[in-house]
């Protein structure tokens, strides 16, 4: 248990279809996260909110939605996408901190296969 | 750019000590990280190091050169629990969130 969690934990969808992935974190933290993690790939920073602001966007294309409705709360929309957008989506959180060491923590992850 | 480099894979036996390499090249330094994730689990937080030297913590040590832009995860006593990936990443920012930059991982086998 890692005070992150990820819902639901294996998704098959369509190319067509719309569905949304969830993250709830326990800890008190103030900053939410998503990664791409593919298979021999390093994780790609997606998404951040920080303060439950939109601070990064990474060149992820539009199918990707995020939604950050309060600090403990996190969603990636998720709709016409393709079958190379298979992977593991991780959820994370942090502390906002004015010094170093703001460690992440990682939720268990959300398995994507598109067909 | 931002590149970070860690060996693929690497095998070592029980009860061994075995150390894991990464070196880094990042826009900015405020701190290197190494997490361990197990097949299917998610990645889980293991060391932090930000000033040079070696950071001590049960069985797992992180060394940290700042000059040289490398650091390396010591385990030792394996135990076959310890077969996972390691992830090696730096935290190119100073305070704020965390915007971490990750290597590839290093898959490690530990056999009887």
């Amino acid at each position: 248990e890692t005070g992150v969690t990820q819902t639901p934990r294996h998704l098959v969808m369509g190319m067509t279809n719309k569905k949304s992935l969830k993250c709830e974190q326990h800890l008190g933290h103030n900053a939410m996260y998503w990664y791409k993690q593919s298979a021999k790939k390093p994780l790609e920073l997606m998404f951040v909110y920080s303060l439950e602001e939109r601070v990064e966007n990474n060149s992820v294309p539009s199918r990707f939605s995020p939604e950050c409705p309060n600090s403990s709360h996190l969603f990636l929309h998720l709709h016409t996408l393709q079958p190379e957008d298979s992977a593991l989506y991780l959820c994370a959180s942090s502390q906002v901190v004015s010094s170093s060491g703001n460690t992440i923590y990682f939720g268990e992850g959300s398995w994507l296969t598109v067909v | 750019g931002q590149n970070i480099d860690q060996p693929t894979e690497m095998t070592a036996t029980e009860g061994a000590i075995v150390q894991i390499n990464c070196t880094y090249q990042t826009s900015g330094f405020n701190g290197l990280f190494w997490y361990q994730q197990h097949a299917g689990e998610a990645p889980t937080f293991l060391s932090y190091n930000v000033l040079d030297g070696l950071e001590e913590k049960g069985r797992f040590s992180s060394f940290l050169s700042r000059s040289k832009g490398y650091s390396y995860l010591l385990l030792k006593e394996l135990q076959m629990k310890d077969s996972a990936s390691y992830l090696c990443a730096v935290s190119p920012m100073t305070g704020g969130y965390n915007k971490l930059i990750f290597g590839a991982g290093t898959r490690l086998a530990v056999h009887p």
